[in-house]
């Protein structure tokens, strides 16, 4: 039973590329989340989606930043003409979405450095 | 101030310890708790999940959640090096997916 599978695992880019995040969630599961975690800093909630629907995105920047699940597929986080402060791991984590139980799964992350 | 604290450490003990980690939060809509594993440069790893308050049990890991103190625990019985780690906690309300993370404490257990 594969868990959640992100990649790539590190990700370098230059300042005003853009980077894409792909993120498989478990068998089974629906609904996919992205957290960014900064160095000495929790994980801070960036979007929460489900299939070929955006649920909550308070978390994501205003702007360069977009993210969608389609219906076949991974989940994608794109950012556009990166910065060097988008540098974090970036982790995708997975639900079954029951309204009861609202456990979630995480990948190993991707880890962005921006040069 | 933060919604969720918790002390980064780190927190060192000698192998076969008991660990208590600990985190408070200001949300009392928060319903649901969690406590994750994270090695380094590695994903989080649930080790328990808890609703509303009490205790909770699983192997050598023991969850508390006081909900009239704002305050939930992580208690580990006969540590081991291979506890080393840093321990996030996280807590959402009903309803909603959006987890809120305190910022982890690092656990650090000698041979």
């Amino acid at each position: 039973n594969a868990g959640v599978m992100q990649n790539p695992r590190h990700l370098v880019r230059r300042r005003g590329q853009e980077a894409r995040l792909r993120c498989s969630p478990m068998k089974g599961h629906s609904h996919v989340y992205w957290y960014r975690q900064l160095p000495e800093e929790g994980l801070k909630f960036m979007v929460y989606l489900q299939k070929e629907n955006i649920i909550d995105e308070s978390g994501m920047p205003k702007e360069r930043f977009s993210a969608e699940f389609p219906k076949e597929g991974p989940s994608i986080l794109r950012i556009q003409q990166v910065v060097r402060g988008d540098s974090a791991a970036y982790f995708c984590a997975s639900s079954p979405g029951s309204r009861e139980r609202n456990e979630q799964f995480f990948g190993p992350g991707t880890r962005l450095t921006v040069l | 101030q933060k919604e969720v604290e918790q002390d980064p450490g780190p927190l060192s003990v000698p192998e076969g310890a008991i660990v208590s980690l600990n985190c408070t939060y200001s949300n009392s809509a928060f319903q649901y708790f969690m406590w994750y594993r994270q090695y380094s440069r590695k994903g989080p790893e649930l080790l328990m999940y808890t609703y509303s308050s009490g205790n909770k049990e699983d192997g050598r890991f023991t969850a508390q959640v006081d909900k009239s103190s704002k305050y939930i625990s992580l208690f580990i019985r006969d540590s081991q090096p291979s506890d080393s780690a840093t321990y996030l906690c996280a807590m959402t309300r009903t309803g909603f997916q959006k987890l809120v993370f305190g910022t982890g404490t690092r656990l650090l257990v000698s041979p």
